[in-house]
């Protein structure tokens, strides 16, 4: 497809336990960010990824929270040991070059309960 | 204290009617500002960008406008329909650091028929 794709769309899961996100940005896309949104919250900034650029890790939240990038195609982002304060939805996009006025392009998110 | 500042938090109106979106923001040195609209259950899509020179910029139906000197946006829906209802989310941009952008924390749009 041509767009951003995210997988799953839902996760539920057992807290303590281990999830993993992914997000397979539009091709070409230099530039990769994730957000986590709480419900009827804004976007929270999580980490960016441009290029062969070190990762800005500035929004993670603990270390329970990691992400990695394979070259400029796909993106994980890795939550060990979850908590319930961990659901929200986890948003990934993608834009062609790290450059502003390049408009960001969004996957429709990982919805993640944790009971 | 967030620095994108945005008015109100839900507005509901009926189909056919006029809105306007308010965001003001502290963010400094501006480069652009970008509206979103985030249907329920999606990922936002970008409606409009607007830089420092322009003062109103239309997209279809929407509108937004850019006073630089007072940091203030808005963005203007013209003949509202169902399709409509979404969040509108209002992100700034910083200069020269490609990562520093604020968002609001959107308004929450609901057209009625």
């Amino acid at each position: 497809g041509a767009g951003v794709s995210q997988s799953p769309s839902n996760k539920v899961t057992e807290k303590g336990k281990d999830v993993e996100l992914r997000c397979d940005p539009i091709s070409g896309h230099t530039a990769l960010y994730w957000y986590r949104q709480r419900l009827g919250q804004g976007l929270e900034f999580l980490i960016y990824f441009q290029g062969n650029s070190a990762p800005d890790k500035s929004g993670l939240p603990s270390d329970r929270f990691s992400a990695e990038r394979t070259g400029e195609s796909v993106s994980t982002l890795t939550i060990q040991r979850t908590q319930q304060e961990d659901s929200a939805v986890y948003l990934c996009a993608s834009r062609r070059t790290g450059e502003s006025n390049q408009p960001q392009h969004f996957g429709d998110g990982t919805r993640l309960s944790i009971l | 204290k967030n620095q994108v500042e945005q008015s109100p938090q839900s507005l509901i109106i009926l189909e056919g009617k006029n809105c306007t979106l308010q965001c003001n923001y502290t963010v400094s040195p501006f480069s652009n500002l970008r509206w979103y609209k985030q249907d329920t259950g999606r990922g936002p899509v970008s409606l409009t960008i607007m830089t420092f020179s322009e003062n109103t910029k239309s997209n279809g139906r929407y509108t937004a406008t850019l006073d630089a000197d007072t940091k203030q946006s808005s963005l203007h829906i013209t003949a509202s329909q169902l399709s409509d209802s979404a969040s509108y989310i209002c992100v700034v941009s910083a200069v020269d650091n490609n990562n520093d952008m604020r968002f609001g924390a959107g308004t929450r749009l609901t057209v009625k028929p």
